[in-house]
C-alpha cells in the first residue's frame, strides 16, 4: 500500500527565515497532495495542495513543489512568523481510493 | 455550518463502556471521513462516506468500530467495549466530494481508562 515518509520530525528557525517540509510517496498512482497545519489541540487545517498535474503552487508566503518522477514533494515557507508555528502534514491520495496517507508529521519552531 | 463539528470534545471511558462520537459535517459535503491520531503521530484513516453509503470502511480496527450516516449528513463513530488502546483523537473531515479539500473538525479525544 502507500507509504509517506516525512522529514525533518522537528524543524527550528529563526522569524523571517524560511522553512522546507519534504515528503516522499510510494504509489506512482498517487494523484493528490494536501499540507495540513496542526495547533494544540485543534484539528488539521488545511494549508495548500497541489494535483499531479502541477509541479509548483504558490499562495502568498506558502509554495509546494512536486516532482512526480522521484515521487517527492515539498512545502515551503518564506518568512516564516512565530504564528506558524505548529505541527505539519503532508498526505497522499490515489485516485480511485478515498483516503488520505498522512505523513508523520514535522514540529516546526519559529523562534522570535 | 461554518465549519466541521465534533461532540464531545472529550471522552473519558472506562474499559469495556461503549462510546458514540458524532460529526456534523459542512453544509452540502458530500463526502465524509472519519481518521483516528494517536499521540504524535499522523491521522490513519478509518472509513469513508459518500453521502449514506459506507463505500470504505477498510481501516476500522475491529468489529468494535462502527459508522454510521443514516440521512447523508451527521455521522456517528461508535465504538463498543472500549479496550485502553482505542484512547486517541479521533477527527472527522468533509469534503464536497470525493478526498480532495477535506475539511477537519476539531476531533474527539477519547481516553480509555
Amino acid at each position: 500500500g502507500e507509504n509517506v515518509e516525512q522529514h525533518p520530525s522537528t524543524l527550528s528557525v529563526q522569524e523571517g527565515d524560511s522553512a522546507v517540509i519534504k515528503c516522499t510517496y510510494s504509489d506512482s498512482a498517487s494523484n493528490y497532495f494536501p499540507w495540513y497545519k496542526q495547533e494544540l489541540g485543534k484539528g488539521p487545517q488545511l494549508i495548500i495542495d497541489i494535483r499531479s498535474n502541477v509541479g509548483e503552487k504558490k499562495d502568498q508566503r506558502i509554495a509546494v513543489t512536486l516532482n512526480k518522477t522521484a515521487k517527492h514533494f515539498s512545502l515551503h515557507i518564506t518568512e516564516t512568523q512565530p504564528e506558524d508555528s505548529a505541527v505539519y502534514f503532508c498526505a497522499a491520495s490515489t485516485s480511485g481510493t478515498y483516503k488520505y496517507i498522512f505523513g508523520t508529521g514535522t514540529r516546526l519552531k519559529v523562534l522570535a | 455550518g461554518a465549519g466541521v463539528s465534533q461532540s464531545p470534545r472529550y471522552k473519558v471511558a472506562k474499559r469495556g463502556q461503549d462510546v458514540a462520537l458524532r460529526c456534523d459535517p459542512i453544509s452540502g459535503h458530500v463526502s465524509l471521513f472519519w481518521y483516528q491520531q494517536a499521540l504524535g503521530q499522523g491521522p490513519e484513516f478509518l472509513t469513508y462516506f459518500q453521502n449514506e453509503a459506507q463505500l470504505d470502511k477498510s481501516g476500522l480496527p475491529s468489529d468494535r468500530f462502527f459508522a454510521e450516516r443514516p440521512e447523508g449528513s451527521v455521522s456517528t463513530l461508535k465504538i463498543q467495549r472500549t479496550q485502553q488502546e482505542d484512547s486517541a483523537v479521533y477527527l472527522c473531515a468533509s469534503s464536497i466530494t470525493g478526498p480532495t479539500e477535506a475539511f477537519f473538525g476539531q476531533g474527539t479525544r477519547l481516553t480509555v481508562v
